[in-house]
């Protein structure tokens, strides 16, 4: 009964090539976000998106991007990928709406290498 | 200082109570979460407490929340060596809008 996945678990790509990662969820949740994990670190937010509005952060490089087409996928676009992108990336999804914000719940990340 | 700190590592026997401990800063979060990492996997919602609570009690896992000196813990009674994976305290201040990490303490549980 898994409520948020993540496909493939485990995704390698060449150095340059694009690469896609997929999220889906069976919450119904109106918030959708990825994180990128580097080893022994926290997660870090790239972007989220509240309903169909997308929120990027600062700092996330224009070399991701992401979609989301309906409410159940979000998908992480890599578009020219680096050595220094190699790391695992998780999905979340939380409710969210004028008067509160409830917890996130993630899926169980894809481990992106770079060849 | 950090916005979230943790301590880095924890080691226990099998049995005993383990503390994990956290500071934080920011006091205008609604909630305070735990967060388990397990090797190779995601993070899996643990816990949570309402910040106007001072104790939060689950089976096995107790949750502390002093208000006043910005302090949470987690309380894990009888740890099993299932319990060896990586504890993440995280909070939403209000400014911040999204979730901001501890930096994670690693729980070893020896038999």
């Amino acid at each position: 009964d898994a409520m948020v996945i993540q496909n493939p678990r485990y995704q390698v790509t060449q150095f340059g090539k694009p690469v896609t990662l997929s999220c889906s969820q069976t919450l119904n949740h109106n918030v959708m976000y990825w994180y990128q994990q580097k080893s022994s670190q926290a997660p870090k937010l790239l972007f989220h998106y509240y309903d169909k509005d997308f929120n990027n952060e600062a700092d996330t490089p224009d070399n991701f991007q992401s979609r989301r087409p309906n409410t159940s996928f979000c998908f992480l676009d890599i578009r020219s990928p680096g050595l220094g992108d190699a790391a695992m990336y998780l999905c979340a999804t939380s409710r969210r709406d004028s008067t509160s914000n409830q917890p996130q719940h993630f899926g169980d990340g894809t481990r992106l290498s770079i060849l | 200082g950090e916005d979230v700190e943790q301590s880095l590592f924890l080691s226990v026997r099998e049995g005993d109570s383990s503390v994990i401990n956290c500071t934080y800063t920011d006091s205008s979060s609604t909630y305070l979460y735990w967060y388990k990492q397990e090797p190779g996997a995601g993070l899996q919602l643990l816990t949570y407490i309402f910040s106007n609570m001072d104790m939060k009690q689950d089976q096995r896992l107790t949750v502390l929340l002093n208000k006043k000196d910005k302090h949470l813990s987690l309380r894990i009674a009888d740890t099993q060596t299932g319990d060896s994976a990586i504890y993440f305290c995280a909070e939403i201040p209000l400014r911040r809008g999204k979730l901001i990490f501890g930096q994670g303490t690693e729980l070893s549980v020896k038999p």
